[in-house]
């Protein structure tokens, strides 16, 4: 089964907003990523935390870490309409390997 | 830049054929991974690879094998195509080491099993 699972599945906001989503694992991890796949496209490395941090920013994205409740969230602030794309967590619990979870699809609205 | 290729965006193929897919990087990298992605499923890993000639089953490895001859290739292979292999294939790649998490994906192959 999956290790991350991402919450909501579909978001739709306006552009100039904040998008809020959310990934779940099951055991314990080392680091967390998250990936954007524009439509048809292949993944793209956005922001990696490790299990000892809590919080990292990158630009417009901030993650968050929670390992008591093994959850994640990233956060998009100041939406625009080119970040509409589908985002994933991908926990790194054994080493070399990556688990996927299902992905959120953001639309941002102009 | 670091890149990552495959051989086609998009195949069509009929029921039973032998069906390779190349993914190459440019990278240098140790490891190599081969996913599918399906609606609602989200990424799921068929092989990895951590070196030359070395090869690890993920998680849904039936029906497929992979060939790595050269660091820099890594290949597919479905080897009687079947119409729930129709999917979209993505390849990765990464460097060894503890220090080193990104995967660097290519741009995908869209297949279709008639």
């Amino acid at each position: 089964s999956q290790q991350g699972e991402e919450d909501p599945q579909a978001l739709s906001i306006q552009e100039g907003e904040n998008a809020t989503m959310n990934c779940s694992y099951k055991t314990s991890i080392n680091n967390l990523q998250w990936y954007r796949q524009n439509s048809g496209r292949g993944l793209v490395h956005l922001i990696l935390i490790r299990s000892n941090e809590r919080e990292k920013h990158s630009g417009r994205l901030r993650v968050t870490l929670d390992t008591s409740k093994k959850s994640s969230s990233l956060l998009i602030t100041a939406s625009r309409a080119a970040d509409t794309a589908s985002y994933f967590c991908a926990t790194d619990a054994t080493a070399g390997k990556s688990t996927f979870g299902d992905g959120t699809t953001l639309t941002v609205k102009p | 830049d670091v890149k990552v290729t495959q051989s086609s965006r998009y195949l069509v193929k009929r029921t039973g054929e032998k069906v390779f897919l190349e993914c190459v990087q440019d990278m240098d990298h140790e490891n190599m991974f081969w996913y599918r992605q399906d609606p609602g499923l989200g990424l799921r890993l068929i092989y990895f690879s951590y070196d030359v000639k070395m090869k690890e089953k993920g998680d849904i490895p039936e029906g497929y094998s992979v060939s790595r001859e050269k660091k820099e290739r890594f290949s597919l292979i479905l080897e009687s195509a079947s119409t729930n292999q129709t999917s979209m294939y993505l390849c990765a790649s990464k460097d060894w080491g503890p220090s080193y998490n990104e995967q660097f994906f290519g741009p995908g192959t869209r297949l279709t099993v008639l």
